[in-house]
């Protein structure tokens, strides 16, 4: 079993629909990470948390550290929200290693 | 700009040969990472440097070797003993502040590398 799961694999929205991306995780960690990963290959944090709750512009990130759980939510998608997001759990230790998740392949259609 | 660069971009070998990954930042970070993506898998840690002159070996070290001369260098050699080389290759980097609550990877565009 996957230190780092996500679900679902992969999601198809119409634009203007609320998303929601979960990860679970069962290692003990000093971050949670979620990042978003185009096309083209490139990485991009979106969020870095421990605690709470984290919003920037439509992308709103969750983690509840009692359960081991996160969640990623975007509010009225668009099109270019089209992406993998990848959660990744930091390992406690203090070399930041991380552990990936597969991935949410995500599809916004017009 | 600040950032991190991977190049090339695209990579074509033969097997058999070795080949050297470039990885380069300007951030002034002094931890960086080797990952290693493959298709509907996470990534997977191959090597990683938390300061100059010292490397640790990740989840996948085995075929690759790595060196950390200079804090913006840290470049990957993939060598004719990884039985599968053809993956996409992910450079990172991070500032280690002491507070890992604080601290965020970034990372480069990466480099797809095909074995032919």
């Amino acid at each position: 079993k996957n230190e780092v799961e996500q679900s679902p694999q992969n999601l198809t929205a119409q634009e203007g629909e609320f998303i929601t991306i979960n990860c679970s995780y069962s290692v003990g960690i000093s971050a949670l990470h979620w990042l978003q990963q185009h096309p083209g290959g490139g990485i991009v944090s979106l969020f870095m948390l421990s605690s709470g709750k984290k919003k920037h512009g439509r992308l709103i990130a969750t983690i509840n550290i009692q359960e081991k759980h996160s969640s990623l939510h975007i509010t009225a998608s668009h099109p270019r929200d089209s992406a993998v997001y990848i959660c990744a759990a930091g390992a406690q230790g203090g070399s930041e290693k991380l552990v990936f998740g597969k991935g949410t392949k995500l599809t916004v259609n017009p | 700009d600040g950032g991190i660069t991977q190049s090339p971009k695209y990579l074509f070998r033969k097997e058999g040969q070795n080949v050297t990954l470039s990885c380069e930042q300007n951030l002034n970070h002094d931890a960086m990472y080797w990952y290693r993506q493959d298709p509907g898998q996470g990534l997977r840690l191959i090597y990683y440097s938390q300061i100059v002159n010292d490397f640790q070996k990740g989840d996948i070290a085995e075929g690759y070797s790595v060196s950390r001369e200079k804090k913006e260098s840290f470049p990957l050699t993939v060598t004719s003993a990884q039985k599968n080389p053809t993956a996409f290759y992910l450079c990172a980097s991070m500032m280690t502040s002491g507070i890992p609550s604080y601290n965020e990877q970034f990372f480069g565009p990466g480099t797809r590398l095909t074995v032919l």
